[in-house]
């Protein structure tokens, strides 16, 4: 099992670009997890899914920021426009459906937005 | 606003020596609660997890108490080795169907040799 992947690992832009970041579950898995981690908060829960469907967005800072999932495979987080405060390490993670599975996190994506 | 807060960023200790991570939360609703262990550059891993209906879980080193009157956890690991040497995320759990996760700031910790 290649575990969850994500992709950049890294992420340097400009503020104002998008930013895509990109989130591949563990085949079976069928809840997604987006959570950015940053000093003074820690691990924060931006968005899931729950068989592909978002089901709490809550934690979504603005409008710039956009999740999706298209498919059980693979997930999206965009940042349009990005600005300095977006920089952080955005982490993904999946479950399995059991009561009380944990959660397997990715590597994460650094993002640094100059 | 924060519902799970660790309030020492970092704690050193000795190796060989007991390592307390402590964790507070202010939902009574929470009912799940876990330790993630985060090294440099990778994701968090999950390290052990405990029910609302007990007051202790162990496994090996690592044990979990949770006092749900006062609303905190801790996490102590025995002996303390190098290899312990990483960041802590305390995490908590409404709706164990969900699998949603609050965490807390963390608390790296240092075991010196």
């Amino acid at each position: 099992d290649a575990g969850v992947i994500q992709s950049p690992r890294h992420e340097v832009t400009e503020m104002g670009q998008e930013v895509t970041l990109r989130c591949k579950p563990i085949s079976g898995h069928n809840s997604l997890f987006w959570y950015r981690q940053t000093m003074m908060r820690g691990l924060e829960l931006l968005i899931y899914f729950n068989n592909n469907v978002p089901i709490d967005d809550s934690g979504m800072p603005e409008d710039r920021f956009s999740a999706k999932m298209p498919n059980a495979s693979f997930s999206t987080l965009k940042i349009q426009p990005s600005e300095p405060r977006d920089s952080a390490v955005y982490f993904c993670a999946s479950r399995g459906g059991g009561t009380n599975e944990k959660l397997f996190f990715g590597s994460g994506t650094q993002l640094s937005v100059l | 606003d924060q519902q799970v807060k660790q309030n020492s960023p970092s704690l050193s200790v000795q190796e060989g020596r007991i390592s307390i991570l402590n964790c507070d939360y202010t939902n009574s609703m929470f009912d799940y609660f876990l330790w993630y262990k985060k090294y440099p550059a990778e994701g968090p891993t999950f390290l052990i997890s405990i029910s609302s209906i007990k007051d202790k879980n162990e496994d090996g080193r690592f044990t979990v108490f949770l006092n749900k009157s006062a609303k905190h956890l801790s996490l102590h690991i025995v002996p303390s080795q190098p290899g312990d040497s990483a960041v802590y995320f305390c995490a908590a759990s409404g709706n164990s169907n969900t699998g949603k996760l609050i965490f807390g700031q963390g608390t790296t910790l240092q075991v010196k040799p």
